[in-house]
């Protein structure tokens, strides 16, 4: 069965640090690739999705990018954190349209 | 407007009632319909898909509604347990195969 595995679950950092959370998936190969963020209270926004090594789209624009350097690996970073980076980000994988969150990293940028 | 929208929440429901949520959706092109379930500081998951002739999975039903572009999801005899956020999500298949989610409505399931 597939998994998708998120890390770490929690973090805060300071205002101006850089950032770097990652996403791996098992079980399943050449998956369509999403990270979201969930602000307090707010609904999911997605910022990026992958349908494969190298391939990136961007949905909003914003200090964060990601890359997927391998098949199953999908990462979201930021050179500088900004107090509004705060949230909730969530990985995700589809099959036939469905999709299945990882765990999440719960953000805090003080 | 919106590209999907749900009705606004809080519902608060006694146990044992029936509770209806509904979502419309802007993009009549959409292909793909789902209703998922977030409890409080968790991940979305699936709650289940939705199709045009309809679907039940126990006490919950799911429709679709092409012509009003429109889904709903009708959750019976209400438990403690249900108590959570619902979120709608529209696939679309413009310029690639869009997933959009509402921004949920919170159920409180009441004793």
């Amino acid at each position: 069965s597939q998994t998708i595995h998120q890390w770490p679950a929690t973090l805060v950092q300071p205002v101006g640090s850089p950032l770097s959370l990652e996403c791996t998936v098992e079980g399943t190969s050449n998956p369509n690739l999403y990270w979201y963020r969930q602000a307090a209270g707010r609904g999911l926004q997605l910022l990026f999705y992958s349908v494969g090594i190298g391939q990136i789209s961007s949905e909003v624009p914003q200090n964060l990018s990601a890359s997927r350097p391998q098949d199953r690996q999908f990462i979201l970073s930021s050179k500088k954190l900004l107090l509004s980076d705060s949230g909730f980000y969530l990985c995700a994988w589809t099959n036939r349209g469905e999709q299945y969150f990882g765990p999440g990293t719960r953000l805090t940028v003080t | 407007r919106k590209e999907v929208e749900q009705d606004p929440g809080p519902f608060n429901v006694p146990e044992g009632a029936t509770v209806a949520f509904n979502c419309t959706y802007s993009n009549s092109a959409s292909q793909s319909f789902f209703w998922y379930r977030q409890d409080c500081r968790k991940e979305p998951k699936l709650l289940m898909s939705v199709y045009s002739s309809g679907n039940e999975d126990g006490r919950f039903t799911a429709q679709l509604n092409r012509a009003s572009q429109y889904i709903s999801l009708l959750i019976r005899d209400s438990k403690l347990s249900d108590s959570a956020t619902y979120l709608c999500v529209v696939i679309g298949n413009t310029g690639g195969f869009k997933t959009i989610f509402g921004a949920g409505t919170r159920l409180f399931v009441k004793a």
